[in-house]
Parts: C-alpha cells; sequence; structure tokens
C-alpha cells in the first residue's frame, strides 16, 4: 500500500469553478502535512502547509482529518493559471525525516 | 539566483556509462535530498542527508550512490547508468523537521 494515495484526475473545470481535492495517508504517525504545486515538467514549489485547525490562504483551504487519515485542498473561484498537478505530501519526523508524495492530482482549468 | 541549483539540466548519456548529477543550495540547509520522477509515480526518494557525516539510503537506492562534499552541495552518481533511470531527478532542501523543502529546477536524464 502506498504511503499516500490521490486520485490521478484529470479534474477539467471552467473558469469561476470550485473544485477540491483529497489525499489519504497510511501512516498514523504522520506529523506535518503540506500541499505543493507542479507545472509541467518543472520543480514542485509549496502551495502551503496543512494545519490541524484547517488553513485558508486567499481561495486556498486545506484541512486535515486525523481520524480519517486524510487531507484535502479547496480551491474556490479556479483561475486559468492553477491549471497544475498537486501534490500531496505528509512528514514523518524523528530519526527518519522522510517526505512522502502523492503522485499528484492534475488540474485543468478551461476558459 | 535560484537557491538550489542542478546541473547538468538536461543530460543523454549511454548504457553503462558513469554520471554524476551535482546540486548546490545557498539556504543554509542541512538536509538534502535526491529524488526521481517518473510519470504517474511521484517522487521517489532516492538518497538523503542530514549533515555532512550522514547519508541515508532512500526507496529506491539500488544503482546509485551519493557524496556530501559540504553542507552545501549533494551530488548523486549512477556508476553504471541503464535505460530504466531515465526520468526526471530533483534535488531538495529542508530544516529544520516538519518543515518544507524547496527544489531545485530537477535534472532530465536518459539513457539510451
Amino acid at each position: 500500500r502506498k504511503e499516500v494515495e490521490q486520485d490521478p484526475g484529470p479534474f477539467n473545470v471552467p473558469e469561476g469553478a470550485t473544485v477540491a481535492f483529497n489525499c489519504t495517508y497510511s501512516n498514523s504517525a504522520s506529523q506535518s502535512f503540506f500541499w505543493y504545486r507542479q507545472d509541467c515538467r518543472k520543480e514542485p514549489k509549496l502551495l502551503m502547509s496543512v494545519y490541524s485547525s484547517g488553513n485558508e490562504d486567499g481561495r486556498f483551504t486545506a484541512q486535515l482529518n486525523r481520524a480519517s487519515q486524510y487531507i484535502s485542498l479547496l480551491i474556490r473561484d479556479s483561475k486559468l493559471s492553477d491549471s497544475a498537478t498537486y501534490l500531496c505530501v505528509v512528514n514523518m519526523w524523528g530519526n527518519f525525516n522522510k517526505f512522502y508524495f502523492g503522485s499528484g492530482t492534475k488540474l485543468n482549468v478551461k476558459p | 539566483d535560484a537557491d538550489v541549483t542542478q546541473t547538468p539540466r538536461n543530460r543523454i548519456t549511454k548504457t553503462g556509462k558513469r554520471i554524476m548529477l551535482e546540486c548546490s543550495q545557498t539556504k543554509g540547509h542541512d538536509r538534502m535530498y535526491w529524488y526521481r520522477q517518473d510519470p504517474g509515480l511521484g517522487l521517489q526518494l532516492i538518497y538523503y542527508s542530514f549533515d555532512v557525516k550522514d547519508i541515508n539510503k532512500g526507496e529506491i537506492s539500488d544503482g546509485y550512490s551519493v557524496s556530501r562534499q559540504a553542507q552545501a552541495k549533494f551530488s548523486l552518481s549512477l556508476e553504471s547508468a541503464i535505460p530504466n533511470q531515465t526520468a526526471l531527478y530533483f534535488c531538495a532542501t529542508s530544516d529544520p523537521p516538519g518543515e518544507t523543502q524547496y527544489f531545485g529546477p530537477g535534472t532530465r536524464l536518459l539513457v539510451l
């Protein structure tokens, strides 16, 4: 079983739509959670960290559900520039500070 | 200037050749990582280093080796390249535990 699983998509949505992605993780010891954005064949870049209480950054809202072991990303009022692949990342601390990446969810925002 | 740089950006090589990918960072982070990315598989950890004297194997270290020459430099070597090592390779840094990772621009490697 993969440490982190995501729906690969693609999610095809019109401009202005609201879209949500989920990501599940298998290890309950996971301690830090992130959403990264990756444009085609470029490096991943941090979109936002995900806090236990949930957090919002402009049009983006991230939620964490530890009981069900998933995180979510909500994008409101989608822009063409939001088209990218969104990677879910979890991190476990301690002696093995390892990051586990989902394979990504592709979003296409259409005019 | 970019905080994390990788050289070369693109490389074509032949089966059996030894090649080295280099990574440098100016962020002052102790922790550095090498990943490979294949279509549909996400990023897989090859090696990681918590400081100059601490190097650890990741999920897919077979066929690879690394060298941490200094806090700022972390190199990945393919001792004898094979076609299934064709991939996009990323270097990353992070500091301290639980913090975000910062990626280099990647190296596209094609092994013929």
